[in-house]
């Protein structure tokens, strides 16, 4: 069965910092995976979706990267700002469904 | 282009009751999937759905929960006899065709405060 984990957990870093959040699965039989932002209180937004066969996406400040056979991906934040702060989740497609990781916990502060 | 609009947004019932939680897909999007959400916890695939089809009801608890998705009208999704633990947010995505290529939306979710 698919696993998805995101570490860290949580993550607080001051305005302006470049940061990574990583997010690794198991099975590496994937069709795509997708990253999105969750505010407090509201649905998932879509940021960046990366297809099995390709290596990385980017989206203004965002960049996420995908190493299929070893299992990881990244989602890269540039200049980081107040408003990035929310929680970040990762999902693999695998055939019918989404597995989600349980997210990185973001504050960037002022 | 609406998104994917979920209701109710929040919604309480007392145990036993029944609650009802309704989506209606991005429009186009034949392609609806039901999420929970529980406290602390990730995003939990419940269900899969086509038009008038259920394509993969593998994380749906065997009992009391149900879905549908008519025709026409909204997807449904309907837990009878509602207990605590069913405490959760539920979140509805769309897309507009198997998802193998094309991104997920979701909508705002419903809130289900069981008391």
């Amino acid at each position: 069965k698919q696993e998805v984990t995101q570490i860290p957990a949580a993550l607080s870093v001051p305005e302006g910092e470049n940061l990574v959040l990583n997010c690794s699965f198991t099975d590496s039989a994937i069709y795509n995976l997708q990253w999105f932002r969750q505010d407090p209180g509201k649905g998932l937004t879509s940021l960046l979706l990366i297809q099995s066969s390709q290596r990385e996406q980017t989206s203004g400040r965002l960049n996420a990267s995908l190493d299929k056979s070893s299992g990881r991906s990244t989602l890269y934040i540039a200049a980081s700002q107040p408003g990035d702060s929310a929680t970040y989740l990762c999902a693999v497609y695998t055939g019918n469904q989404f597995y989600f990781g349980t997210g990185t916990s973001l504050t960037v502060i002022p | 282009n609406a998104g994917v609009m979920q209701n109710p947004r929040h919604l309480v019932r007392r145990r036993g009751q029944e609650a009802r939680l309704r989506c209606s897909p991005m429009k186009g999007h034949s392609h609806v999937y039901w999420y929970r959400q529980l406290p602390e916890e990730g995003l939990k695939f419940m269900v899969y759905l086509q038009k008038e089809n259920i394509i993969d009801e593998s994380g749906m608890p065997k009992e009391r929960f149900s879905a549908e998705f008519p025709k026409e009208g909204p997807s449904i999704l309907r837990i009878q006899q509602v207990v605590r633990g069913d405490s959760a947010a539920y979140f509805c995505a769309s897309s507009l065709m198997e998802i193998s290529g094309n991104t997920i939306y979701f909508g705002e979710g419903s809130w289900l405060t069981v008391v």
